[in-house]
């Protein structure tokens, strides 16, 4: 069965670091896009990044522009997301979600989540 | 940037009763239209997509509808374990993918 296991999450001081990862298990990951959401306290969901099977398309949300950067290891079954210059208003559950195909489609799986707060 | 519209925030239905969740997009998006379901403390959990298609092991209550701008899900006869925080999201032009901001199913 598919799983994501997200970690990484934790307390940061506002214009810290912090990566995510993602394991994924129970499919090819090699042959699926990846995505990055995630849901401020009480709040929706919003998409942050995307990437594709192989690597070679990212895309990010403009809230993320410039400090957030999405990668993987296919080799790991691993997704990444390197996020910097953290802000008070990036406090959420950062969940990891497997596309449906290579990318532009649904998200058929969901991770558990990995909480981040920054704060000071 | 397509925006995503959910009506009501909240709907209080009985059990055995049925529940209509409606979502507008800001602009067509043919049918590339998921539902997803969040109770409290879980992930997202995909429920439909292709705005009609269940996903693997939803049960027949959940049905979706409608295509281009206007799009329903349906729950035809309310569970408890039904209570639950429902969105919908747009995939076909992205970036970025973006998703209503929910409505929040309670039990009655």
């Amino acid at each position: 069965q598919v799983q994501l296991v997200e970690s990484g999450g934790g307390v940061v001081q506002p214009g810290g670091s912090l990566r995510l990862s993602c394991v994924a298990s129970g499919f090819k990951f090699s042959d699926y896009g990846m995505h990055w959401v995630r849901q401020a306290p009480g709040k929706g969901l919003e998409w942050v990044a995307f990437i594709r099977d192989d690597g070679s398309r990212k895309f990010y949300a403009d809230s993320v522009k410039g400090r957030f950067t999405i990668s993987r290891g296919n080799s790991k079954n691993t997704l990444y997301l390197q996020m910097n210059s953290l802000r008070t208003e990036d406090t959420a559950v950062f969940y990891c979600a497997k596309d449906r195909y290579l990318g532009g489609d649904h998200f058929d799986y969901w991770g558990q989540g990995t909480l981040v707060t920054v704060s000071s | 940037e397509i925006v995503m519209t959910q009506s009501p925030a909240t709907l209080s239905v009985s059990p055995g009763e049925r529940a209509t969740l409606f979502c507008r997009a800001s602009q067509t998006v043919s049918s590339n239209l998921a539902w997803y379901q969040q109770k409290p403390g879980q992930a997202p959990r995909l429920l439909i997509y292709g705005a009609s298609t269940r996903a693997t092991g939803i049960p027949a209550r959940f049905s979706g509808s409608g295509s281009g701008t206007e799009f329903t899900l349906t729950i035809s006869s309310l569970q408890s374990e039904d209570s639950a925080a429902y969105y919908c999201q747009q995939y076909d032009d992205w970036p970025p993918w973006t998703f209503g901001q929910g409505t929040k199913v309670e039990i009655k």
